[in-house]
Parts: structure tokens; sequence; C-alpha cells
């Protein structure tokens, strides 16, 4: 596609539920990033992407979270039994490769109730 | 490890005049990327300029130029003839040695007055 895109762009979900959130990275783009964004603050790296392969998971707060990327473009992250911590922009972002600049999708904003 | 840091959580400029953003960094990498995205209320994350470390010249791109000072690990951004709709949150960040992840400042939100 002409440029990043994430669904669904917002989500309110209880604490305990599971949710799993969706980026369509641009389509020539390798390597595909998760952040999470607090309000007021700079975007934490969560984990990316080499086509299929997952390389770095170290930002992911738990293991409550993962993402999947099975097809090389497409990806989810999917976050288990929910807390209210978890209220954040999702941001994700696509790139040639190592060492390109990164563009960012719209985000999605979870709130956790 | 790998450190952005913002001192200026926000800043005015008068329309038209030129300001200047600060972004230093902390990095034992040799080889490493800086970065400067836009954040409008919008909530988009736009790429503005980059620099690379081993780069001998200062980026510009349109309005935008980067002041990278290697011995002082700076890299402040500098905005040209502002405009209402630089208004935002301007973001800093690096890439290291990997050349994967993207390391964040905390962000200085600018506000143009007309």
């Amino acid at each position: 596609g002409a440029g990043v895109s994430q669904s669904p762009r917002y989500k309110v979900t209880k604490r305990g539920q599971d949710v799993t959130l969706r980026c369509d990275p641009i389509s020539s783009h390798a390597t595909l990033y998760w952040y999470q964004q607090a309000l007021g603050q700079g975007p934490e790296f969560l984990t990316y992407f080499n086509y299929e392969a997952q390389p770095d998971k170290s930002g992911l707060p738990s293991d409550r979270f993962s993402a999947e990327r099975p097809e090389g473009s497409i990806s989810t992250l999917t976050i288990q039994r929910t807390e209210q911590r978890d209220s954040a922009m999702y941001r994700c972002a696509s790139s040639l490769g190592s060492w390109s600049t990164q563009y960012f999708g719209p985000g999605t904003r979870l709130l956790v109730l | 490890a790998q450190k952005i840091t913002q001192t200026q959580p926000g800043m005015f400029v008068q329309e038209k005049e030129a300001v200047t953003l600060d972004c230093t960094y902390d990095t034992s990498d040799q080889s490493y990327g800086l970065f400067w995205y836009k954040q409008p209320s919008s909530g988009e994350m736009i790429f503005l300029i980059y620099q690379g470390s081993y780069d001998e010249q200062n980026a510009t791109e349109g309005r935008y130029s980067l002041n990278f000072q290697k011995a002082r690990k700076s890299a402040n951004l500098v905005i040209s003839a502002s405009q209402l709709g630089d208004s935002a949150m301007y973001f800093c960040a690096m890439a290291g040695n990997a050349g994967n992840m993207l390391t964040f400042g905390g962000g200085t939100r600018l506000m143009v007055k007309p």
C-alpha cells in the first residue's frame, strides 16, 4: 500500500480480555517494527521483524505480549489478559531494511478499563 | 545502551523566525543514525530528517536542517521561517549499530505564535 496502515484505530477493552492489533506495512518494506507510546512520551521499541523472522523481542514488556508476521507482510500484536497499564498508543513502522528510515502508521489507541 | 535527551519540554517561536530544538545522545556504538520526527496533534509520526554518524555534512531537507556536532554528541533540529503548521511535538531518535530499533527522546512541544 501507499503507507503503513493499522487497525483498529481505537480499541476499548475490559481488563482481562485479549486484544489483537493489526499492521499492514508499505508493500516493498522488509522490516516491520512495533512501538508502544504512552501519552506525552516518545515511542518505546517492542519488537521487530525482518520478513517473517523476529530477531529481537527484547522490548516486549511481558509474556502477555506477542507478535507475528507469518507471511512476511501483515503483522499482528496480541496482548493477552490486558491490564490497565497496557493502555497506550501502539505504533507500527516499516522500512526497506536496517538503517533505512522507518515510516510510521497512524497507531492504535488502546484503552483498558 | 542508547539514550536520547531532549531538554526542552516546550518552546514558543514567533511565526517566520527560526527555532532550534535541542537533542543530545549517548551511545557506545561507532555507527549510528539520528532522526527527527514530527507529531502533530492529529497523532501521526512524520519523518523529517536523517543524519548518519559518518556523514561529513549536516543534513538539510527544505526548511529543516540538522546541526550535528559529533564531539558534543548533539543533533539539534533547526527549523527556518517557522509556520503555524509547524506547531507540533518533535521527537529526536537514534538507531545504533544494528540499525534497527529506534530509541526516542521525550520530545519537545513547539508552539508557533502568529
